[in-house]
């Protein structure tokens, strides 16, 4: 069993839906970040989070470290949205390795 | 430079031959870690440099893979007797420091094909 698995695999979505992707882990962690790869291979960084709450523009970020799960929401999603969404865990401190889910590949169709 | 650099984009070589995978960091980022993306798996870890600090090689898949960070700054991914499940895409990434609490910026990847 993967150390963290992200659902759904393959997500399609009509522009203007409300989009939720999850993560959940089965480690202790001292924090999850969440990336963005797009069509050609680019990685983006889009949040790291080690408890509560995280938001940027149209794209929220929670995390729930007892029930060791986060979840991606994208607002008003938008064809430019189209990616692949990457979980990682960060293991408990002093570690400073990632361990990464599958992703989940997003298309928002206009 | 403004973002990580990573080259070749791509490459293509024949299995037994040894090949050499380049990144260049952000300037004063003093983490710099390699990445493999296999088709249809997630990430792996290869290994990860930190400072002046002895490099954690623990991600290594076997001992025909080596890596070397010059001065702090430009690393080189070297795979000895490539092999066809070589095959993947080679990620670098840097951070401020190794907290991660910076967030990490990735190159956009050398694509590795062994035929």
């Amino acid at each position: 069993k993967n150390e963290v698995e992200q659902s759904p695999q393959n997500l399609t979505a009509q522009e203007g839906e409300f989009i939720t992707i999850n993560c959940s882990y089965s480690v202790g962690i001292s924090a999850l970040h969440w990336l963005q790869q797009h069509p050609g291979g680019g990685i983006v960084s889009l949040f790291m989070l080690s408890s509560g709450k995280k938001k940027h523009g149209r794209l929220i970020a929670t995390i729930n470290i007892q029930e060791k799960h986060s979840s991606l929401h994208i607002t008003a999603s938008h064809p430019r949205d189209s990616a692949v969404y990457i979980c990682a865990v960060r293991l408990e401190a002093g570690s400073y390795q990632l361990t990464f889910g599958k992703g989940t590949k997003l298309s928002v169709i206009p | 430079g403004a973002g990580v650099s990573q080259s070749p984009s791509n490459k293509v070589t024949e299995k037994g031959k040894d090949v050499e995978l380049r990144c260049d960091p952000i300037s004063g980022h003093t983490a710099l870690y390699w990445y493999r993306q296999s088709l249809g798996q997630g990430l792996e870890f290869l290994i990860y440099f930190q400072g002046n600090s002895a490099p954690d090689k623990s991600g290594l898949p076997s001992d025909r893979f080596s890596a070397e960070r010059t001065g702090g700054s430009v690393s080189t991914l070297t795979i000895q007797r490539t092999q066809q499940e070589d095959s993947a895409v080679y990620l670098c990434a840097s951070s401020l420091d190794g907290s991660g609490i910076y967030g990490y910026t990735f190159g956009s990847g050398t694509r590795l094909t062994v035929v």
